[in-house]
């Protein structure tokens, strides 16, 4: 089992250019979470989302951010129209269920907008 | 609101050392805690939950309601332990069950040789 799959590790982005971060959960799992860390913080839930649903997404920005978890293919946070404050750290998780058993992270895309 | 604090930023010891990692938190229901670790250049990895009970690596966790913490505690260090250190509490979100982790913002301990 792979564990969850993030790409692109690394991602550079323009002020003004899309970015497009993938997710690909553990086999088995049909929970999966967004979460942002800025330097300096810890981890800020985005988004919750299972096949084809977005169960919670209270923290995600209001404007220019997105995610998806289709029913086919990995899950997708679609930032547009990047600016120098969306510079950060975004992980991924998937659980099987509840988060009684703890979520697993993927090894995060690090975003850096230029 | 659910919060959690981690007051140590930094934290050094030296191997054999015993080791205390603070996490404090606040949450008006009944909260799930979890210790998360991040060795260098590695993925984040759930290290304890409270609800288990289990001793990972050396480490023992106990919740205490009564000063809402949840303190990681080791009695000899080891250099391998050096990393950075989450706590996190899990809470109830819209969605209607306790799937939003709130994070601490992280101790990261270095274990001297």
């Amino acid at each position: 089992n792979a564990g969850v799959m993030q790409n692109p590790r690394h991602l550079v982005r323009r002020r003004g250019q899309e970015a497009r971060l993938r997710c690909s959960p553990m086999k088995g799992h049909s929970h999966v979470y967004w979460y942002r860390q800025l330097p300096e913080e810890g981890l800020k839930f985005m988004v919750y989302l299972q096949k084809e649903n977005i169960i919670d997404e209270s923290g995600m920005p209001k404007e220019r951010f997105s995610a998806e978890f289709p029913k086919e293919g990995p899950s997708i946070l679609r930032i547009q129209q990047v600016v120098r404050g969306d510079s950060a750290a975004y992980f991924c998780a998937s659980s099987p269920g509840t988060v009684g058993y703890g979520y697993t992270f993927g090894s995060g895309t690090r975003l850096t907008v230029v | 609101a659910q919060r959690v604090t981690q007051p140590e930023k930094l934290l050094s010891v030296f191997k054999g050392a015993p080791v205390e990692l603070k996490c404090n938190y606040s949450y008006s229901g009944s909260p799930e805690l979890f210790w998360y670790v991040q060795y260098s250049r590695q993925r984040l990895q759930l290290l304890l939950r409270h609800i288990s009970r289990e001793s990972i690596k050396g480490f023992t966790a106990d919740l205490n309601k009564g000063e809402t913490s949840f303190h990681l505690k080791k009695p000899f260090a080891q250099e391998e332990d050096s990393a950075m250190y989450y706590c996190a509490l899990s809470g109830l979100g819209s969605g209607g069950s306790n799937y939003k982790l709130t994070f601490g913002k992280g101790t990261l301990l270095t274990v001297n040789p």
